[in-house]
């Protein structure tokens, strides 16, 4: 069965510090993985996506990922973190029928 | 072009009532997913449809149950409503036929049942 693991439930990062998310998924084909972010009260906005080619996307926001399939990760990572970054993430696989498999995600917090 | 909007954003039920949410989808676009947040179990999906057809539906009992018009908008209904179903429910659209593609998604309507 497809699943999607997010191990860390929370991450407490300085402003301008780097930042790397983790997610493990499950999936027997190669995987359509995306990350998503939900900040209070707001739906949730695509940040980047993976569906085949170079496994290092870029994103909005100064986000990139990388895909190892070795590893089954599709870590989402940023070099500087900004106060406003503070917000949930979500990491998904998505099947054909857009019928996505979402993890838990992990809540963000910036101290200056 | 406007985003996704879902009516109500916030309901309160009691148990044993049923409820019915509404989600208008991106112009344009014709699929629509429904899923659960809470704070636990994170989104879990619901059901999609795509030209009035329900394409995939997730592991909810019955109680749960959609439609789509043929202007692509969708409603939700939870019918018997149990204490468990409070949570923000969103809706999501997106545009084609195959998938996955990106999905937008709405801000949600957050239903407490009490």
């Amino acid at each position: 069965a497809q699943s999607v693991t997010q191990p860390d439930i929370h991450i407490t990062v300085s402003e301008g510090a780097s930042l790397e998310l983790r997610c493990n998924y499950s999936y027997g084909a190669t995987p359509y993985l995306f990350w998503y972010v939900q900040s209070p009260g707001q739906g949730l906005q695509l940040l980047l996506k993976y569906f085949s080619g170079d496994t290092l996307v870029q994103g909005i926001k100064g986000f990139e990922a990388e895909f190892k399939r070795s590893q089954s990760s599709f870590n989402l990572r940023k070099p500087s973190v900004h106060w406003s970054d503070a917000a949930e993430y979500f990491c998904a696989v998505g099947l054909t029928g857009n019928q996505f498999y979402f993890g838990t995600g992990t809540s963000l917090t910036v101290i200056p | 072009k406007a985003g996704v909007t879902q009516t109500p954003r916030y309901l309160i039920k009691t148990r044993g009532q049923q409820v019915t949410l509404s989600c208008s989808p991106i112009s344009g676009h014709r699929s629509v997913s429904w899923y659960q947040q809470t704070p636990g179990q994170g989104l879990q999906f619901l059901f999609e449809y795509f030209s009035e057809t329900q394409r995939n539906k997730g592991n909810f009992p019955g109680r749960f149950s959609g439609r789509q018009f043929s202007n692509s908008r969708s409603e939700m209904n939870v019918s018997t409503l149990e204490l468990g179903d409070s949570a923000l429910y969103l809706c999501a659209s997106s545009f084609g036929s195959g998938g996955p593609h990106e999905q937008y998604f709405g801000p949600g309507t957050r239903l407490t049942v009490t």
